[in-house]
């Protein structure tokens, strides 16, 4: 069964802290790995990863991939408040018929405190 | 705004109500899905639509039934739910069907009394 663990499930850091999460997967068909952040509602797309080793980056956050050993991290520096969220970890399978889909990881919660 | 539209934001109903929970998205996306989010749980897949076609259903109780008169609306509509049925329920659309990029809507938060 494929599936998608996030660790840690909470996080409570003090703004200025640098934090890593986790994200590994069992995914049969292997096409991408997601990441998203939500805050109240909406999911809003961070990064799509692809490739192993190749850091993507956007400001503060930054992730990348190992599909060797099936994991992926998102990295956040000097966090501030705004930073706290729920942090998503999808993996997107090549399902047959071009029928893949997303399967969701648990979200981690991050709390930035100031 | 996402550029996808869902509402109402909020529903609160009893176990015997129908209603319909709406999405629209505006960004000339081909496939359009529904997922199911609880506390403390990963979300869900329910329903995925391309073009107007249900390709697949994610062994989703027949009292949640969607319809999809074209591609750039979707709605779930509802009927005899459980309490257990409460959760946020976001509707999300791609470019192509199955290809990452998702666009989330805000959600519909409902409450099954």
């Amino acid at each position: 069964e494929d599936k998608v663990v996030q660790s840690p499930l909470s996080l409570v850091v003090h703004e200025g802290d640098t934090v890593t999460l986790n994200c590994s997967y069992e995914v049969t068909n292997f096409r991408s790995l997601l990441w998203y952040k939500q805050e109240k509602k909406a999911p809003t797309f961070l990064f799509m990863l692809t490739s192993s080793g190749i850091e993507k980056k956007s400001g503060r956050l930054s992730s990348i991939l190992d599909k060797k050993e099936l994991f992926s991290i998102l990295n956040i520096t000097a966090t501030q408040t705004g930073d706290s969220a729920v942090y998503l970890c999808a993996v997107e399978n090549d399902g047959s018929g071009n029928t893949g889909k997303l399967i969701f990881g648990q979200g981690t919660t991050l709390q930035v405190k100031p | 705004e996402t550029g996808v539209t869902q509402t109402p934001r909020h529903l609160v109903m009893g176990m015997t109500n129908k209603k319909s929970l709406k999405c629209e998205q505006h960004l000339g996306h081909n496939a359009m899905y529904w997922y199911k989010q609880s506390a403390k749980k990963p979300l869900e897949l329910m329903f995925v639509y391309s073009l107007e076609e249900r390709v697949e259903n994610n062994s989703v109780p027949s009292r949640f039934s969607p319809e999809c008169p074209n591609s750039s609306h979707l709605f779930l509509h509802l009927h005899t739910l459980q309490p257990e049925d409460s959760a946020l329920y976001l509707c999300a659309s791609s470019q192509v069907l199955g290809r990452g990029g998702y666009t989330f809507g805000s959600g519909t938060r409902l409450t099954v009394v």
